[in-house]
Formats: C-alpha cells, sequence, structure tokens
C-alpha cells in the first residue's frame, strides 16, 4: 500500500515549449503532496507543497509562473514546466504523505527531463 | 534556521568493512527522521525512519540508525558492507505533525572497493 505513481518517467522536450509531470498517489487520499528537484550529482531540493484545493506554498527563488502547480483532486498533483529551458533540465520527483500512524513519505520514481 | 547536515560528501570503504555515515539536524524540537537510499538514475528507497521511542532503529538491507538528542545527529550504520551498498545516501528531516515537508541533506556518495 500506499504508492505514488509518477508520469512520464523521462521526457525530452525542445526548449520553449511546456512540460506536464502527473503524480498520483493510488491507494491513499493525499491532501498535501510535494514537489522536488535534483540536478546531478546533487541533493533533492524542495520546489513547492502542492495543497489540494488551493494554491501551492513555493519555496523561495522557485518561480511560481514557471513552475505551475495544481492539485485538484485527493490523488492528482500535476507540475507543469512552462517555456522550458535547458537549465530546467533535471529530475523531479514527487512525494506524499498517507494518512495515518505510520508516518512515512512515499515518493514517486521521478521524471527525468531534458530540455533541447 | 531548519537545516540537516551530512558532513560527509563522499565516502570509500572495502568490502567487508563496517560504514558510519554522519548526520546532523537542527530543528526547533526533534523532527522526525530518515535515511534514504539512491541508485544512479533511480528513485529513492526508505531504509529506516524514527519518529521516537527505541533510539537504535533497525532497517532494511543489515542497516541501522542512533538518535542521539544531545548531539542533535542520526548516523547510519552497518557493519559489513557489500558491493551493492555502493549509492547515494541522503538523510532526511520532516517537521511532526500533519502534512509538514520534508527536507534533504547534501547526501553521502558511498563507494564500495573490492
Amino acid at each position: 500500500g500506499a504508492v505514488v505513481s509518477q508520469h512520464p518517467s523521462w521526457v525530452i522536450c525542445k526548449s520553449g515549449t511546456s512540460v506536464k509531470i502527473e503524480c498520483r498517489s493510488l491507494d491513499f487520499q493525499a491532501t498535501t503532496m510535494f514537489w522536488y528537484r535534483q540536478f546531478p550529482k546533487q541533493s533533492l531540493m524542495l520546489m513547492a507543497t502542492s495543497n489540494e484545493g488551493s494554491k501551492a506554498t513555493y519555496e523561495q527563488g522557485v518561480e511560481k509562473d514557471k513552475f505551475l502547480i495544481n492539485h485538484a483532486s485527493l490523488t492528482l498533483s500535476t507540475l507543469t514546466v512552462t517555456s522550458a529551458h535547458p537549465e530546467d533540465s533535471s529530475f523531479y520527483i514527487c512525494s506524499a504523505r498517507p494518512p495515518g500512524g505510520d508516518y512515512g513519505y512515499t515518493f514517486g520514481s521521478g521524471t527525468r527531463l531534458t530540455v533541447v | 534556521a531548519q537545516s540537516v547536515t551530512q558532513p560527509d560528501i563522499h565516502i570509500t570503504v572495502s568490502e567487508g568493512a563496517s560504514l558510519e555515515l554522519r548526520c546532523n539536524y537542527s530543528y526547533g524540537a526533534t523532527p522526525y527522521l530518515f535515511w534514504y537510499v539512491q541508485s544512479p538514475g533511480q528513485g529513492l528507497q526508505l531504509l529506516l525512519k524514527y519518529f521516537s521511542g527505541d533510539t537504535l532503529v533497525q532497517g532494511i538491507k543489515g542497516f541501522e540508525a542512533e538518535f542521539k538528542r544531545s548531539q542533535s545527529s542520526f548516523n547510519l550504520r552497518k557493519p559489513s558492507v557489500h558491493w551493492s551498498d555502493a549509492a547515494e545516501y541522503f538523510c532526511a528531516v520532516a517537521s511532526r505533525g500533519n502534512n509538514n515537508d520534508m527536507r534533504f541533506g547534501a547526501g553521502t556518495r558511498l563507494t564500495v572497493k573490492p
């Protein structure tokens, strides 16, 4: 149980285009999901906290207009990278915390974005 | 400010040797504590976590970690390293409570010599 599915696993897009990444909680409802970015050989940096039915909370330095987050249902959050540039190429990972006493965080398998 | 520190960027150990990866945190109160492992190009795998209770936590793959409140540390250990343990290891913390975000340390890359 407590599975988070992330799609796509990898995507290549042209500069200037937009890319949408989906994060789904398969067997639990997630009122909150988290989006991270990881550059090669670096750690995971929290980008934003996605809240179902309300606006996302972005970390300092993350452009809200470039990284659009929509959490329209209790099982789906999307991250759209708008007008992508090569410097947006990265590994994006989502996570959620299933309700209950386990207090664990479940991570998606990540999306490798390459902008050419 | 809240932070989690992994002082060692890269560690090399011989196969069969013991391992200790360091993690220190700075939070207002004792947070939830985690260790994750990541192989190249892969997602994260949870090794173990600490919420409360026994300060020595057992995880998967023979790993354990000890929470030391006085030192604000949560070091990861393994008595005998296997070549398959070569990977990136991340210490992570999350504030207690519901729906609080998780923050990661910079990571420690483990190389295992034959």
